[in-house]
């Protein structure tokens, strides 16, 4: 099964708007991270936040943490018709630190 | 998609026949995975590599095969064992100690004729 799962998964928004996705996981991580997909391409890495923390930023990309809820959320500030993408969030499980796993992932369109 | 090479873009099988997908990689990183995924899903795991000479199945291994003779190189082939090869391959990479972070390569798409 699925060790992350995100939320929703599709969005629509008007440029400028911000734009929130969730991910669920299930077990112990040493890190989440975030990745884009643009449409038949590969994926790009966003972001890493480490089990440790609880906030991180990159430009308009804002990355939270809870372990206890084991979730995670990143939000778009002030999107661009640009952004239009897949969103996927990934873990990286407690077995030795070679294995990601990927979820379902977020398709967001930003509307020029 | 730096760094890392996948061919060809776009790949057709005929039944019964295996087809090999590429993948290489100049970013001089010691682990190299490869992925399926299909419409509208995730990645699952194929085969991974952390060194030379050494790989181990992932989650859906059954219908592929790996080979790992260079750093640089980790061609997958789909045998034809796999019934249900139509999907977006993806191939990575990643540098030892890296925080398991991934490059990808632009990916592969195969079909069946």
């Amino acid at each position: 099964s699925q060790q992350g799962e995100e939320d929703p998964q599709a969005l629509s928004i008007q440029e400028g708007e911000n734009a929130t996705m969730n991910c669920s996981y299930k077990t112990s991580i040493n890190n989440l991270q975030w990745y884009r997909q643009n449409s038949g391409r590969g994926l790009v890495h966003l972001i890493l936040i480490r089990s440790n923390e609880r906030e991180k930023h990159s430009g308009r990309l804002r990355v939270t943490l809870d372990t206890s809820k084991k979730s995670s959320s990143l939000l778009i500030t002030a999107s661009r018709a640009a952004d239009t993408a897949s969103y996927f969030c990934a873990t990286q499980v407690n077995t030795g630190g070679f294995k990601t796993i990927f979820g379902a992932g977020t398709r967001l369109f930003v509307k020029a | 998609d730096g760094g890392i090479t996948q061919s060809p873009k776009y790949l057709f099988r005929k039944e019964g026949q295996n087809v090999t997908l590429s993948c290489e990689q100049n970013l001089n990183h010691d682990a190299m995975y490869w992925y399926r995924q299909d419409p509208g899903q995730g990645l699952r795991l194929i085969y991974y590599s952390q060194i030379v000479n050494d790989f181990q199945k992932g989650d859906i291994a059954e219908g592929y095969s790996v080979s790992r003779e260079k750093k640089e190189s980790f061609p997958l082939t789909v045998t034809s064992a796999q019934k249900n090869p139509t999907a977006f391959y993806l191939c990575a990479s990643r540098k030892a100690g890296a925080k398991n972070i991934q490059y990808f390569g632009a990916g592969t798409r195969l079909s069946v004729l």
